[in-house]
This record gives C-alpha cells, sequence and structure tokens, in this order.
C-alpha cells in the first residue's frame, strides 16, 4: 500500500524566511510524484510532477526535489501571497493517486 | 479550458434527504476521480473512473453513496439518504490518464447536511 506523510503539519514564517517542506513517501514502482498547492475555499492546485529521483522543478520561488524516499518543496524568500496548504501525492503501482495530509503554511509581512 | 466544472458550489439539505452533486472533466481526460475533504480525514478518495467505466469504488463509505458516469462529460455523484457526517467539501478532479499524469481539481461542493 502506498504512503505518504508530510511535515511538518504546520509551518509559520516571516516573509523571506526561507524553509522547506518534506514529503516522505512508500510506493511500489513510482509513476510519479506530484505537489498541489490548496488555498481556503478552494480545489488543490496542481504544482509540480517529479518522476525520477535526482529530479528538479522550479516555478517562481518554489523548488520541488525529488529523491527515492522522499521530496522537499522549497520555498525562498517568501511571501504572504505564498500561504497556503500543500499537498503531497504520489502515483505507483497501485494507480491510485494517494495524497498525503499536507502542510498549513503561514507567511508572516 | 474553463477546467472542471462543479455543481452546487454549496449544497445545505436535512438529513434524509437526497444529494446530487455535478461534474463536468476537462475535455479529453480519461480519468475522473470524486474525493471528500473533512479536517478530520484530510482528501479521501471515493470513486474514480477510467474510460467513463468505474474502475475501483473502495472508498465509497457504504451503499448510500453512488456514482455514475454516463458519457465523457459528466459524471455524478449521488447520497441517498443523507446523514450529518456526510457534511464536508466534495471535488471532482480529472486526468489524463490514471497513473502517472497530474489531476486537476475543479471548486469543489461544500455539502452541509442538517
Amino acid at each position: 500500500e502506498d504512503q505518504v506523510t508530510q511535515s511538518p503539519e504546520a509551518l509559520r514564517l516571516q516573509e523571506g524566511e526561507s524553509s522547506s517542506l518534506n514529503c516522505s513517501y512508500t510506493v511500489s514502482g513510482l509513476r510519479g510524484l506530484f505537489w498541489y498547492r490548496q488555498d481556503p475555499g478552494k480545489g488543490p492546485e496542481f504544482l509540480f510532477t517529479l518522476y525520477s529521483a535526482g529530479e528538479e522543478k522550479e516555478k517562481e520561488r518554489l523548488k520541488a526535489t525529488l529523491t527515492k524516499k522522499e521530496s522537499f518543496l522549497h520555498i525562498t524568500a517568501p511571501k504572504p501571497e505564498d500561504s497556503a496548504t500543500y499537498l503531497c501525492a504520489v502515483s505507483g503501482g497501485s494507480y491510485i493517486p494517494t495524497f498525503g495530509r499536507g502542510t498549513s503554511l503561514i507567511v508572516h509581512p | 479550458d474553463a477546467g472542471v466544472i462543479q455543481s452546487p458550489r454549496h449544497e445545505v439539505t436535512e438529513m434524509g434527504q437526497e444529494v446530487t452533486l455535478r461534474c463536468k472533466p476537462i475535455s479529453g481526460h480519461n480519468s475522473l476521480f470524486w474525493y471528500r475533504q473533512t479536517m478530520m480525514r484530510g482528501l479521501e478518495l471515493l470513486i474514480y473512473f477510467n474510460n467513463n467505466v468505474p474502475i475501483d469504488d473502495s472508498g465509497m463509505p457504504e451503499d448510500r453513496f453512488s456514482a455514475k458516469m454516463p458519457n465523457a462529460s459528466f459524471s455524478t455523484l449521488k447520497i441517498q439518504p443523507s446523514e450529518p457526517r456526510d457534511s464536508a467539501v466534495y471535488f471532482c478532479a480529472s486526468s489524463l490518464r490514471a497513473t502517472g499524469y497530474e489531476q486537476y481539481f475543479g471548486p469543489g461542493t461544500r455539502l452541509t447536511v442538517t
């Protein structure tokens, strides 16, 4: 059974204070690891897909990296508008995507 | 493309009533997923369809829940009879393929059963 664990559950940062969110996973035959952003009252919004260890993707202040056991979402010099819940999901041998519980990020001005 | 469309956005109903949630996936996507999200349990997969065929409904809580996908552009999730514990946000998502591809979520339906 595929499993995804995200940490920390909640993170408070000051504007400009860089940090990382963690997504640890176990999966048989990784077919993709996905990062989503969810704002209050909205559906999750797709950010990145990573397929193999060593792969990296960037978008504005966000950078996602992948190893064989975990993925990190690095946030560089965050702004208040980066405040959201960040969800990690994996797609593996079971075909059905498995989501983590998410990390709630608050960036204070 | 307008993205995944869900209706209604909010639904308030009394216990025992039938509730029908609707979803229009992104054109060209072959897979459709229904999720339920609560503070307690997070995002739970209820059922997913591939090419309009239900593939896995093991996440459906009980027989009160049913889902259909009569064609590639429409799906429904029905709860009959509804109970207060069904109160949650229900999301529909579509994907190009069931596995290995990102999902695109609709705005969700916030269901409140009193």
